[in-house]
C-alpha cells in the first residue's frame, strides 16, 4: 500500500464549478498536510497547510482533514482556467520521528471554459 | 524575495559523468529535501537534513548517489556514475521545522538532468 493515495485524474470540471480533490494517507499519527499545486514544466508550490481536525478556508481553496478516517481533502471553489494543473497531497509522517515530507502522485485537474 | 535557489537549471551529460546539483536553501530554514521526479514516479523523496545533518537517505541508489551540507546555505546532490535512468527532474525544498511541528517546505526551480 502506497503510503499516500490520490486519483490521478483527469479531473474535468467546467469554469465556475466546484473542484473536489481528495487524497488518503497510511500513517495514523501525522499531524501534518500540505496541498501543492504544480502547472506543467513548474515546480511544486504550496497552496495550503492543515494540521487540525476540519475545515481551513483560504480565499477559493478550502482544505478538509479528517484524522479518524485518514483523509484530506481539496476543494476549489469558482474553478477557473488557470486553476489546471496537477495537485499533490503531502503529509508528514511521525513514524521514525523524523518528519519527512511524502508526496501523492496528484490529481490532474483540468478547467474547461 | 526569499526562494531556493537551484542550479544548474538544465544539466545534459554523458553516461558515466558525474553530475552535480546545488541548492541554496531560504535563509533560516533549518530542514532541506532532496526530491526526484518523473512521470513514472512521481515525486519521490531521495534524501533530506535537519540542521545540516542527514536525517535520511533511504530513497537514494547509495552506490551512485551522495548528498552533503558542507554549509547552512549549501546543500549538494552528486551522481557518479550518472546512467541513462537517471534522468529526471531534481527538486530541492527548504522549510523551518520548530518544536516538532512541520512547516511548509518550499521548492526550488529544479534541475533538468538528461543523460545520454
Amino acid at each position: 500500500q502506497k503510503e499516500v493515495e490520490q486519483n490521478s485524474g483527469p479531473l474535468s470540471v467546467p469554469e465556475g464549478a466546484i473542484a473536489s480533490l481528495n487524497c488518503t494517507y497510511s500513517d495514523r499519527v501525522s499531524q501534518s498536510f500540505f496541498w501543492y499545486r504544480q502547472y506543467s514544466g513548474k515546480s511544486p508550490e504550496l497552496i495550503m497547510s492543515i494540521y487540525s481536525n476540519g475545515d481551513k478556508e483560504d480565499g477559493r481553496f478550502t482544505a478538509q482533514l479528517n484524522k479518524a478516517s485518514q483523509y484530506v481533502s481539496l476543494l476549489i471553489r469558482d474553478s477557473q482556467p488557470s486553476d489546471s494543473a496537477t495537485y499533490l497531497c503531502a503529509f508528514a509522517p511521525l513514524s521514525g520521528g523524523y518528519n519527512k515530507l511524502i508526496f501523492g502522485a496528484g490529481t490532474r485537474l483540468a478547467v474547461h471554459p | 524575495d526569499a526562494r531556493v535557489t537551484q542550479t544548474p537549471r538544465h544539466k545534459v551529460t554523458e553516461m558515466g559523468q558525474e553530475v552535480t546539483m546545488r541548492c541554496q536553501p531560504i535563509l533560516g530554514h533549518n530542514t532541506v529535501f532532496w526530491y526526484r521526479q518523473t512521470m513514472m514516479q512521481g515525486l519521490e523523496l531521495l534524501a533530506y537534513f535537519r540542521n545540516r545533518a542527514p536525517l535520511d537517505d533511504s530513497g537514494m541508489p547509495k552506490d551512485r548517489f551522495s548528498a552533503e551540507m558542507p554549509d547552512a546555505t549549501l546543500a549538494t546532490l552528486k551522481i557518479q556514475p550518472s546512467e541513462p535512468r537517471d534522468s529526471a527532474v531534481y527538486f530541492c525544498a527548504s522549510g523551518l521545522v520548530v518544536a516538532g511541528w512541520d512547516t511548509e517546505a518550499f521548492f526550488g526551480q529544479g534541475t533538468r538532468l538528461t543523460v545520454v
